[in-house]
């Protein structure tokens, strides 16, 4: 099926390397969301994308954190000098397009980070 | 402070039985109101959503309550089966800002 995939599904890091996750979202999906799932809590929310741009980053918990979305499509969330604490599920939504709240997010597996 | 509070933190019924969760939220700027269903490594699916203009949806055997002047709104689930054990999220959003605010999530387990 053509639904929103993550890669890599696990990602086991050192502390202080970097690693970069990548999301491709439903082909045709203006819209693209990073958000972090701690174990046992809700998906929070880290930045959204409306195409190439970034319109909203406000969740994004460090100046390490950083994601991209270039040509519109496909995204990359990278985190440089990984701590212990950025361990979590890293789940990456897509939705038809930008703008009002009505438009349903298809959410990707994840991917789960785990910094050692 | 935590925009969307959910209840209970896990639930275990009998099939049939009816389990309901809770949620209140603060922002009254919020206006699109949809629960998510997530199995274990998997990601969070979209199970029902509404918006505050209307007092209940229902979709087979789920059904949204919405309580606009107290900030609050529930999941109920019709006739529970086994393969209705999973976390289930409630989440918020507002006009125009894309983002979810999520609950803290709702295991529920539904024995056969």
């Amino acid at each position: 099926g053509a639904g929103v995939s993550q890669s890599p599904r696990y990602k086991v890091a050192k502390r202080g390397q970097d690693v970069a996750l990548r999301c491709d979202p439903i082909s045709g999906h203006v819209s693209l969301f990073w958000y972090q799932q701690a174990l046992g809590q809700g998906p929070e929310f880290l930045t959204y994308f409306q195409n190439e741009a970034q319109l909203d980053k406000s969740g994004l918990p460090s100046d390490r954190f950083f994601a991209e979305r270039p040509e519109g499509s496909v995204s990359t969330l990278k985190i440089q000098r990984t701590q212990q604490e950025d361990s979590a599920v890293y789940l990456c939504a897509s939705s038809k397009t930008g703008g009002p709240s009505y438009n349903e997010q298809f959410f990707g597996p994840g991917t789960r980070l785990t910094v050692l | 402070q935590q925009q969307v509070k959910q209840s209970p933190q896990s639930l275990i019924v009998q099939k049939g039985g009816i389990p309901i969760i809770n949620c209140a939220y603060e922002n009254t700027a919020f206006d699109y109101f949809p629960w998510y269903q997530q199995f274990p490594g998997k990601g969070p699916a979209l199970l029902i959503a509404i918006r505050p203009d209307v007092s209940e949806k229902k979709e087979g055997r789920f059904t949204i309550s919405f309580n606009k002047s107290a900030k609050q709104f529930s999941l109920h689930i019709m006739d529970s089966q086994p393969g209705d054990s999973a976390t289930y999220f409630c989440a918020a959003s507002g006009a125009n800002a894309g983002k979810s605010t999520f609950g803290d999530g709702t295991t529920l387990t539904v024995k056969p």
